[in-house]
């Protein structure tokens, strides 16, 4: 019953470094997203993939990179930390079927120092 | 622009006060409201989806409805476990998904 997993839960990094957060679902769901959620704002995209070797950015993709290159995993990199990028972030997964609903992981807590 | 609100942002309930949440919506070519749950520190939790004016939903205590501007979250008899925030999320035309920024539930036993 694992769904979407993201690693790590928690980290914090200081200006400047790089990594990557981990996304991985056990579903065989085609479409794969990632979102930011910060205080008093919704959940925005940044960027998604409708399948392996496929990407495309979001709302807002500066500052982030993905691959697709397998169906089950979906990672983000951050390049360069910035103190603006400190949020909550979540990753999601659904089938191609186009109603269908979206699955999401617990989320990586991020803060920049 | 598309855009989802909802309202309240956050609201108190006594055990059994039922009330509803609403979520407005200017989405070009709606092709699906989506209901989720969102308990602190998890992900959300998918509950409902609309697809036309006039539908309506239910699950245990929760009721979601759909019209050509907006969707309620009706709460009847709440309990304390339902306290989470609600999210409605409207999707257009060009399948892309628009949160709105949620209602914080409270319910106090």
């Amino acid at each position: 019953n694992a769904g979407v997993t993201q690693t790590p839960k928690f980290q914090v990094l200081k200006t400047g470094q790089s990594m990557t957060l981990q996304c991985a679902q056990d579903m065989n769901h085609e479409y794969m997203s990632w979102y930011r959620q910060d205080p008093g704002m919704g959940l925005r995209l940044i960027h998604y993939s409708v399948g392996a070797g496929i990407t495309d950015q979001g709302e807002v993709p500066n500052g982030y990179n993905v691959s697709r290159s397998t169906t089950e995993d979906f990672p983000l990199r951050l390049l360069s930390a910035a103190p603006s990028q400190t949020s909550v972030y979540f990753c999601a997964s659904r089938t191609d079927s186009t109603n269908q609903p979206q699955h999401f992981g617990d989320g990586t807590r991020l803060s920049i120092l | 622009e598309d855009q989802v609100t909802q309202s309240p942002e956050a609201l108190r309930l006594q055990e059994g006060e039922s009330s509803s949440l609403n979520c407005s919506y200017t989405v070009s070519g709606l092709r699906g409201l989506f209901w989720y749950r969102q308990d602190p520190g998890k992900g959300p939790e998918f509950l409902f989806t609309l697809y036309s004016a006039g539908e309506e939903k239910e699950k245990e205590r929760l009721k979601a409805t759909l019209t050509k501007k907006e969707s309620f979250l009706h709460i009847t008899a709440p309990k304390p476990e339902d306290s989470a925030t609600y999210l409605c999320a409207g999707k257009d035309r060009d399948d892309k998904i628009i949160f709105g920024k949620g209602t914080r539930l409270h319910i106090l036993p």
